[in-house]
Order: structure tokens, then sequence, then C-alpha cells
């Protein structure tokens, strides 16, 4: 793989279930980030860590959960899912130097949840 | 709070020019992104400013003013393809991106 890989693709998903999104970048970048984006909102900061086995909540971060055990790989977990969680998910990845931050996406997560 | 307007939607033709502007209020300033994203797709970097004045990358240019909290991305020769938001973001004292909404722009022909 090159780049960022994000799975699923899309997915449905009924209130109250239980739900990861998976993220797997092959940069070694030092960084990683959850958005969502909903129509009308920029991209809002979900949780991001700086380095593996480090994380930090972002602008809107209830609901949702993560854990960096490694550089390659940032899951995203909605433990309980409501509808107001229906969006569609990018991860993104940087170098993360102190001067200059060009974040790297994946192709994103369309969730629907019913 | 931080803030970063963008006008929400601009129409131009097709081999045209067109300044998509981006004003910021944010807390600390370590650099200003372009990104480009077509409708269904990721953003994908489009240019990056940090100190004041024009960049300038084939058919698009960015600048920056940070005193006035400002900037404008700059696209000539408009084609079909440059149909997509753009949007801008602010790297802030803590080094994370704060996003504008986006600006949706529609070629016409």
């Amino acid at each position: 793989i090159a780049g960022i890989t994000q799975a699923p693709t899309s997915q449905i998903l009924a209130a109250g279930r239980r739900m990861t999104l998976r993220c797997t970048q092959d940069m070694r970048h030092n960084a990683m980030y959850w958005y969502r984006q909903d129509l009308g909102l920029g991209l809002r900061l979900i949780h991001y860590s700086n380095t593996a086995g480090t994380t930090g909540k972002g602008e809107v971060p209830d609901g949702y959960s993560v854990s960096r055990a490694n550089t390659d790989d940032f899951p995203l977990t909605l433990a309980s899912a409501v509808p107001s969680q229906t969006s569609v998910y990018f991860c993104a990845s940087s170098v993360r130097e102190a001067s200059y931050n060009e974040q790297f996406f994946g192709p994103g997560t369309r969730l629907t949840v019913l | 709070g931080q803030n970063i307007d963008q006008p929400t939607e601009m129409t131009a033709t097709e081999g045209a020019i067109v300044q998509i502007n981006c004003t910021y209020q944010t807390s600390g300033f370590n650099g200003l992104f372009w990104y480009q994203q077509h409708a269904g797709e990721a953003p994908t970097f489009l240019s990056y400013n940090v100190l004041d004045g024009l960049e300038e990358k084939g058919r698009f240019s960015s600048f920056l003013s940070r005193s006035k909290g400002y900037s404008y991305l700059l696209l000539k020769e408009l084609q079909m393809k440059d149909s997509a938001s753009y949007l801008c973001a602010v790297l802030d004292s803590n080094y994370q991106l704060i996003w504008g909404a986006g600006t949706k722009l529609i070629i016409k022909p």
C-alpha cells in the first residue's frame, strides 16, 4: 500500500451499536488525525496522536475513542453510535515537524447511523 | 475563539481567473494551507504560506498577509477539472490545523 487506507469505505449502522473505523498509513508519519466532515461545516478534529503511544482530544471528541499502539495504525471507535455521528470520517497523517504540518488524507469512510 | 471565514460558493467561467479569499482569527499562527477537495474525495494539498507574500505554483498562486489575517488563492486559466471545494486551514500555536468550511467553486463553460 502507499499512503493512507481506511476501512470500511461506507457503513450503515444501527444506533447503539459499536463500530471501529480503521486507518493505516505506510509513510512512517509521526502524527495521525481523525476528522469528521459535515455539510456546511469545516473539517472538525475528533482525536489526534502526535506519536505512537500518545493520543489527544480534538474539537469534538465526545462519543469517540482512539488508540495508537504503533506508528502505522490509528483506529477510531464509536462505543455506542448515535444518529448525530452520521458523517464522513477522514483519517490523516503528517510528519509533524514543528514548522510544517502538511497533512495527507485517507479516502474517507461514509458512516450512516440509523 | 478561533474562526476562519471563506465564501460558501463562487462561480467562474472556463479560461478565466478567480480569487478565493480567506480571513482568519486564530490563537497563534504557524502557517496557512490551501487544500482542494473534489466531491466525494479526500482533501489534497495545494499550497502553504508562512511568510507574507505570494507563492506561485503553476496555475495556482497563494497570497498571505499576516498583519491583516488574510489570504487568497488565485486560480488562472480555469479548467472544468478545477470545479471543487477549496479549503483554507491555519496552523495554530499548538500546531493543530483549524479549518474553514470551504468554498465550492463552480466552473461554467
